[in-house]
């Protein structure tokens, strides 16, 4: 089946501009991340969705990243004056629904690199 | 210190060889611990997940010593292919976030 699809794949911009990632997950799966990973670092928890209830938006580094999601299914990422340090793989994950230890496992979309010139 | 702390390596191994590394976790109270495979510019995938003492599959080991608060993977007759970042994860309480680390890099040698 369709696994997790996020657009663009590669994403240079200028520094001051604003850029919008999508991401589409996996149908069914209520629960929505997304990560930065900075080159040769870990995952940096950005945003959380599951199903309706209010994001966990603890990971935002600045106000100028916020983040969508219309229902369960598609969500974007929008960044805001985009500066040099906000160059990074940008990955989206969905999970199943609440509720046992599989629930825990998430799958992941190939990225969208973001290059701030 | 962190949640979920590894040895970022690299670990350099010999094809064929055994090779095992540890991620040391904070939360005593945590349940579940997963082992997640990164290739070079991929993105992460599911290796093993580890619920009670331990799991097995094929080549691969996971471990949990709860108390020593550490999870171990052991990878037997490893292989060119093995060669990736190997990252611990745990959730954090019930608000099913999950606490990653940052990774170790095993380089598998010819």
């Amino acid at each position: 089946g369709a696994g997790v699809s996020q657009s663009p794949s590669n994403k240079v911009t200028e520094k001051g501009k604003d850029v919008e990632l999508r991401c589409d997950p996996i149908s069914g799966h209520t629960a929505l991340y997304w990560y930065r990973q900075r080159l040769g670092q870990g995952l940096e928890f950005l945003i959380y969705f599951q199903g309706n209830s209010a994001p966990d938006k603890s990971g935002l580094p600045s106000d100028r990243f916020s983040a969508e999601r219309t229902g369960e299914s598609v969500s974007t990422l929008t960044i805001q004056r985009t500066q040099q340090e906000d160059s990074a793989v940008y990955l989206c994950a969905s999970s199943l629904p609440r509720g046992g230890p599989s629930s825990f496992e998430q799958f992941f979309g190939p990225g969208t690199r973001l290059t701030v010139l | 210190r962190k949640e979920v702390e590894q040895d970022p390596g690299p670990f350099n191994v010999p094809e064929g060889a055994t090779v095992a590394f540890n991620c040391t976790y904070s939360n005593s109270a945590s349940q579940s611990f997963f082992w997640y495979r990164q290739d070079c510019r991929k993105e992460p995938k599911l290796l093993m997940s580890v619920y009670s003492s331990g799991n097995e599959d094929g080549r691969f080991t996971a471990q949990l010593n709860r108390a020593s608060q550490y999870i171990s993977l052991l990878i037997r007759d490893s292989k060119l292919s093995d060669s990736a970042t190997y990252l611990c994860v745990s959730p954090r309480g019930s608000n099913y976030q999950l606490i990653w680390g940052a990774g170790t890099k095993l380089i598998i040698k010819p």
